[in-house]
């Protein structure tokens, strides 16, 4: 199965700052048809996980311009440009590109 | 718009099966998968598998192979996971989703005790 490995596991930032989060897969997830399937989600406290990006680096209709994801093969990164106050919880990576899919192991973002 | 409506929390007893519901609305309930993803308490997230609600087909990740039955019923534009000998490890909130995970339902947490 992919890998997916999270850093940091936990993130503390000011309300304006900027973060990264980083996500590293054990296998390239560059798909066959040219397509990369990772996905960035963010669960909030007691709230199901909610689609942030998608396929790297598209952002999910109504998300904030603030998020933004990059990355190739192996290495991806989501940014928060600007922290605010309700971009608190647990952020996830997730791959389909290889079956099974597989889920990163989360980092939570704690506001200062 | 799209919503994906999850049964209500259950007891259940170790060794006893339970079926979960998730029923769609907002869409037509034949053109996507469903798919489902287990989370137990504070952890991360698994995926179980996912069913074609058009024809029935399911793939399932080998870990749940043996746990998991998922099912649907066209005619209630609803899908079903079966989770059966239940133990202490499948206490968790289950999810159904859609295939890009831009729709979830709300979750349905399942407790396994005696």
């Amino acid at each position: 199965d992919v890998v997916l490995t999270q850093t940091p596991p936990t993130l503390s930032a000011t309300i304006g700052q900027s973060v990264s989060i980083s996500c590293r897969s054990s296998q390239s997830l560059l798909h066959s048809n040219g397509n990369t399937y990772l996905n960035w989600l963010l669960q909030r406290p007691g709230q199901p996980p909610q689609l942030l990006i998608y396929l790297v680096s598209r952002l999910e209709s109504g998300v904030p311009n603030r998020f933004s994801g990059s990355g190739s093969g192996t290495d991806f990164t989501l940014k928060i440009s600007g922290v605010e106050a309700e971009d608190l919880g647990v952020y996830y990576c997730v791959q389909s590109t290889h079956a099974p899919l597989t889920f990163g192991s989360g980092t939570k973002l704690e506001i200062k | 718009q799209v919503n994906l409506l999850q049964s209500g929390a259950a007891l259940v007893k170790p060794g006893a099966s339970v079926k979960l519901s998730c029923k769609a609305s907002g869409y037509t309930f034949t053109d996507y998968y469903i798919h489902w993803v287990k989370q137990s308490h504070g952890k991360s997230l698994e995926w179980i598998g996912y069913i074609n609600p058009n024809s029935g087909y399911t793939n399932y990740n080998e870990k749940f192979k043996s746990k998991a039955t998922l099912t649907v019923d066209k005619s209630t534009n609803t899908a079903y996971m079966e989770l059966s000998r239940l133990t202490s490890e499948d206490s968790a909130t289950y999810y159904c989703t859609s295939p890009l995970f831009d729709y979830w339902g709300q979750g349905v947490m399942v407790t396994v005790s005696s």
